[in-house]
């Protein structure tokens, strides 16, 4: 598959549950991002890799673990999560860079529902 | 950092309309401006962008304005149609680091009535 590829696509787990979130990048790209979408704020940025180096954080609850192997997988390791963390999640990828436009490449998201 | 505020959240108008979308960046180092469209149930893309050195830049019926000495930044979809109804985001960012994020706007609802 092409592109930026998320697994699972939609997830139900509880408050005591541990998770993982996948996203996968074909477009050889060297930066990685995990973004929270939901009503309150449309696309929270959450973490940042550049190169494997987690390069922001953007006060993420402890709760939310990234991990970025290389610089094609990114995962988000969810434990004892609240139920205000349900929502969107949205994983995307660019090729960072001075001569390069960042453009960010989405992938289609898992949805989270934490009961 | 940066801060970027958008207007309006919501916007309703006739198919052959056009709509316009207005963002404010608070980062005057910011030079990159790109435009985001998320249809319902899908991703966001990008569909436009420019740069600090770059007033205007348009892309058959979109187009895009920069006024950097105010820090603001404006979508413009002419001739609007029903596939043009989705949620869009403004966003900023310093190129010349090369490791700044995108910050975004809140995003705007646009609605093209048939």
């Amino acid at each position: 598959e092409t592109g930026v590829t998320q697994t699972p696509r939609h997830l139900v787990m509880g408050m005591t549950n541990k998770k993982s979130l996948k996203c996968e990048q074909h477009l050889g790209h060297n930066a990685m991002y995990w973004y929270k979408q939901s009503a309150k704020k449309p696309l929270e940025l959450m973490f940042v890799y550049n190169f494997k180096e987690q390069t922001e954080n953007n006060s993420v609850p402890s709760r939310f673990s990234p991990e970025c192997p290389n610089s094609s997988h990114l995962f988000l390791h969810l434990h004892t999560l609240q139920p205000e963390d349900s929502a969107l999640y949205l994983c995307a990828s660019s090729q960072r860079g001075l001569a390069v436009t960042n453009e960010q490449f989405f992938g289609p998201g898992t949805r989270l529902t934490v009961l | 950092g940066e801060n970027v505020e958008q207007h309006p959240s919501t916007l309703s108008v006739q198919e052959g309309d056009s709509a316009v979308i207005k963002c404010t960046y608070s980062d005057s180092a910011s030079n990159y401006f790109p435009w985001y469209k998320q249809e319902l149930g899908k991703r966001p893309q990008l569909i436009i962008d420019i740069r600090s050195n770059v007033g205007e830049k348009k892309d058959q019926r979109i187009a895009v304005t920069l006024n950097k000495t105010a820090k603001h930044f404006s979508l413009h979809i002419t001739e609007t149609q029903p596939e043009d109804s989705a949620v869009y985001f403004c966003a900023a960012s310093r190129k010349d680091t090369g490791r700044r994020a995108l910050t975004f706007g809140s995003g705007t609802r646009l609605q093209v009535q048939p």
